[in-house]
């Protein structure tokens, strides 16, 4: 069945650190890709989309870029703030109305 | 704050009762669908309702059940709880492929 990867965490970082969390996506079909963030004891908040190839999303200094060569969809920050801890879940959705699939996450723990 | 509601936030049941959870989505949304999340586990898809009707289910027993009501409103049932049904239960609405996700509700079954 499709599936998504997320690389390990948790992640530490220095605040204004630069950020990567690595995401992959089975490659069936044409997935329209998320990333979703969850602060401790919360539900989950859109963090931004991208619905086909090469499409880039961006929201509040995070960005991911659809590649369907590599089937990825990295996140990135360029400078992350304390506020920034959380998990993060990097969720494709194979067709529209369909189901989010969902990795374990990847834990960012931003110090001051 | 994305409109969508859950009730109630917390709850607490023993082994082979029965509980209720309820999912207001938001305005104009049509589908709402249910993931049960584990402590430190992605969320997992249980259903999904598109006006009134189940849409797609997940890899849950029958005990799972549901309901979506004409104004787009959800209630997710299970029976006979078990040990492992503790977790955070969300709801998501959506009017096409972007889901907004509720607070969930934390279920604690002992």
């Amino acid at each position: 069945g499709n599936s998504v990867t997320q690389m390990e965490g948790p992640v530490t970082l220095s605040e204004e650190a630069f950020l990567t969390i690595n995401c992959t996506y089975t490659a069936t079909g044409y997935p329209s890709l998320f990333w979703y963030v969850q602060y401790p004891g919360e539900g989950l908040q859109l963090l931004l989309k991208a619905t086909k190839a090469d499409d880039k999303g961006s929201n509040k200094g995070f960005e991911a870029t659809y590649r369907k060569e590599t089937t990825s969809f990295h996140l990135e920050k360029g400078s992350v703030q304390v506020s920034d801890s959380a998990v993060y879940f990097c969720a494709p959705i194979y067709n529209q109305g369909g189901k989010l699939i969902f990795g374990q996450g990847t834990e960012l723990s931003v110090k001051p | 704050e994305t409109g969508v509601t859950q009730s109630p936030t917390h709850l607490i049941k023993t082994r082979g009762q029965q509980v209720t959870l309820r999912c207001s989505s938001q305005s104009g949304h049509n589908t709402v669908s249910w993931y049960q999340q584990a402590l430190g586990q992605g969320p997992q898809f249980i259903f999904q309702y598109y006006r009134e009707e189940e849409n797609g289910r997940g890899n849950f027993p029958p005990r799972f059940s549901g309901l979506q009501f004409p104004n787009y409103s959800s209630e997710l049932n299970v029976n006979a709880l078990e040990l492992d049904d503790s977790a955070l239960y969300l709801c998501a609405s959506s009017l096409r492929e972007t889901q907004y996700f509720g607070p969930g509700t934390r279920l604690l079954v002992l």
